[in-house]
């Protein structure tokens, strides 16, 4: 079956640090790939995504890019703020998203400090 | 304009209830989630609907039973609350693999 395998956290970083967050997957064809981001008391939102090899997503200052040689999707940020403190997600989901279902990752916490 | 809603946001009950949550998205979505999220922000997948059709039932209690009036309504009743349904629930709908989920409903079961 498909899985996600995400980088463990907590992950604290000082504000204007370099981010990384490992993602990478398991799955059978081409999935699309995506960040989720879930701040303190919301749900989760789209951050961005990738549907082919070599795709780079990219919003907010956030980037990824689908690598289908090392099933890889790394989320990265040059300059992390302190309002980018929040739970990310790496996901997965099927070409066929009728029959399928999309799998998450088990989430990094993130923590800015000023 | 909410895309995905839930109601109640906050839910405390004693165990051996039974209470219902309710979700409701305006996107003309076919697709539509029940997930649990736990202490741990770990995020499981409970049903799938598509079109009202039940999908994916991933071994969720039987005390736990959705149901999808129409397409743009998906809700959660669970019987016999145990201190361990104590989780935030999130509806969410899909469209191209993409999901938008609802705020979340906060259940304490005490």
């Amino acid at each position: 079956g498909n899985s996600v395998t995400q980088m463990e956290g907590p992950v604290t970083l000082s504000e204007e640090a370099f981010l990384t967050i490992n993602c990478t997957y398991t799955a059978t064809g081409y999935p699309s790939l995506f960040w989720y981001v879930q701040y303190p008391g919301e749900g989760l939102q789209l951050l961005l995504k990738a549907t082919k090899a070599d795709d780079k997503g990219s919003n907010k200052g956030f980037e990824a890019t689908y690598r289908k040689e090392t099933t890889s999707f790394h989320l990265e940020k040059g300059s992390v703020q302190v309002s980018d403190s929040a739970v990310y997600f790496c996901a997965l989901s099927p070409i066929n998203t009728n029959a399928g279902k999309s799998t998450f990752g088990d989430g990094t916490t993130l923590t800015v400090k000023p | 304009d909410t895309a995905v809603s839930q109601t109640p946001k906050y839910l405390v009950t004693q165990m051996g209830n039974d209470k219902s949550i309710k979700c409701e998205q305006n996107l003309g979505h076919d697709t539509m989630y029940w997930y649990k999220q736990d202490s741990k922000k770990f995020l499981k997948i409970m049903f799938s609907y598509n079109n009202k059709e039940l999908i994916i039932n991933e071994t969720v209690p039987n005390r736990f039973s959705p149901k999808s009036p129409d397409k743009a309504h998906l809700n959660l009743h669970i019987n016999s609350l145990e201190l361990g349904d104590s989780a935030v629930y999130f509806c969410a709908s899909s469209l191209g693999g993409e999901q938008y989920f609802g705020p979340g409903t906060r259940l304490t079961v005490t």
